[in-house]
């Protein structure tokens, strides 16, 4: 059963508006919750994290709030760019040997 | 310092065919893991190792073996390929101790037929 959910596998937005791209869990476990980033044939990368002692970190045009509550996050981004089109996975950590439980991705294209 | 690497960026294999896939890093990380990732599947892991001389399984171990040879180098076996194992393979690595970060390569298309 998956632990990590992303529905709405896709997200179009226009240059310069907001991309929310939503992930929820089921594992009241994990301790950490990482957003990933990926272009085609590349490898994964890593873009913001949140605790899940806090409600709210931020990286420049990048914002992920936690609902620990209802087991949700979000990753917001704004100003959206051309450069963000790209898949994002959300992913949570669950042991102290680093294994994370990844979503399914979400496809984001930024239209210019 | 080139991060994560992975050997060979592509690979086609016929069913029962065997193969290794390759992974090294330069970044002195602890733990090392492998992913495949399959469409609309997000990533799966297969095999971790939480530091040299220790491999354990992952979410989807069947059909391969993994080989920690050192502490740069995280190797995953295939000994009978089938085309259930057609995907692309990740390997990452992390520097455990109070991070959670992992660092991928770029990875292995692998197709079996």
């Amino acid at each position: 059963d998956q632990q990590v959910k992303q529905n709405s596998p896709s997200l179009s937005v226009q240059e310069g508006r907001i991309s929310i791209l939503n992930c929820d869990y089921t594992n009241s476990m994990f301790d950490y919750f990482l957003w990933y980033k990926k272009y085609p044939a590349e490898g994964p990368t890593f873009l913001i994290s949140i605790s899940s002692i806090k409600d709210k970190n931020e990286d420049g045009r990048f914002t992920v709030f936690l609902n620990k509550s209802a087991k949700h996050l979000s990753l917001h981004i704004v100003p959206s760019q051309p450069g963000d089109s790209a898949v994002y996975f959300c992913a949570a950590r669950f042991d102290g040997n680093n294994r994370l439980a990844f979503g399914k991705g979400n496809q984001v294209v930024v239209i210019p | 310092n080139a991060g994560v690497t992975q050997t060979p960026k592509f690979q086609v294999l016929k069913t029962g065919q065997s193969m290794t896939l390759q992974c090294a890093q330069d970044m002195n990380h602890n733990s090392m893991y492998w992913y495949r990732q399959d469409p609309g599947m997000g990533l799966r892991l297969i095999y971790y190792s939480a530091s040299e001389g220790t491999t354990d399984k992952g979410e989807v171990p069947n059909g391969y073996n993994v080989s920690r040879l050192n502490k740069r180098e995280f190797s995953l076996r295939l000994e009978s390929a089938a085309p259930s194992q057609t995907s692309v393979y990740f390997c990452a690595s992390s520097p455990r101790d109070y991070s959670y970060e992992q660092y991928f390569g770029p990875g292995t298309r692998l197709t079996v037929t």
